[in-house]
């Protein structure tokens, strides 16, 4: 199975202050086709989660464009450009590549 | 307005069976792939299951494999899954997802618990 590593799995973060959460798996994410499945996802407090990239760096509609994702291969990266307080949550990457679908552990952002 | 809509969810004694159901509305189901995640208690997110647009493919968690079957109804636009020999490490709130390499939509989730 391809193990999907986030780090920190904690992160206070100043409002206003940007804030960066790494993903790493344990095996390339490009596909036979070409592409690279590799989602991040919110999850509110109480919430379900909800798609915020797809394909590493495709930002969904709707979503702030203070959120950026980037990377490629096996090493990805989420950014928030300066963190709101409406940002609170747990994070998660995603990768679509390889059967079993695996997640990462999560990422906690929390306001200082 | 994509909306998934699970139900089914209950309390249930080890080695007892249950079946999930996702409603889906506002897409084409027969056209998409579809998912089955779960989230044990204050836990992270697992993947259980996928099966293609027309039911032609299925996979599973080795977690859940022999023991969980996922199938649909698109006539009904509904999505199932039948969970037998349940055990306590199955108990979480289980989300119902379009999609399964990039999956888009999330449901709200409905709970299983597994407890004697």
């Amino acid at each position: 199975d391809v193990v999907m590593t986030q780090s920190p799995l904690s992160l206070p973060v100043t409002l206003g202050q940007p804030a960066s959460i790494s993903c790493r798996s344990s095996q390339s994410l490009v596909h036979s086709d070409g592409n690279t499945y590799l989602c991040w996802f919110q999850q509110r407090p109480g919430q379900s989660p909800r798609r915020l990239i797809y394909k590493a760096s495709n930002r969904d509609s709707g979503v702030p464009d203070r959120f950026s994702g980037s990377g490629s291969g096996s090493h990805f990266t989420l950014e928030i450009s300066r963190v709101e307080a409406e940002d609170v949550g747990v994070y998660y990457c995603m990768q679509g590549t390889h059967w079993p679908r695996t997640f990462g552990q999560g990422t906690k952002v929390e306001i200082k | 307005e994509v909306q998934l809509v699970e139900s089914g969810g209950d309390l249930i004694q080890p080695g007892g069976s249950l079946r999930l159901s996702c409603a889906a509305s506002g897409f084409t189901f027969s056209n998409h792939a579809m998912t089955w995640v779960r989230q044990a208690p204050g836990r992270g997110l697992e993947w259980v299951s996928t099966i293609t647009y027309d039911g032609g493919g299925t996979y599973f968690a080795d977690s859940v494999k022999g023991r969980f079957t996922i199938s649909r109804d698109n006539s009904r636009n509904t999505l199932y899954l039948q969970m037998s020999s349940l055990r306590v490490e199955d108990t979480a709130v289980y989300f119902c997802l379009r999609g399964y390499m990039t999956p888009d939509f999330w449901g709200q989730g409905t709970l299983v618990t597994v407890s004697s």
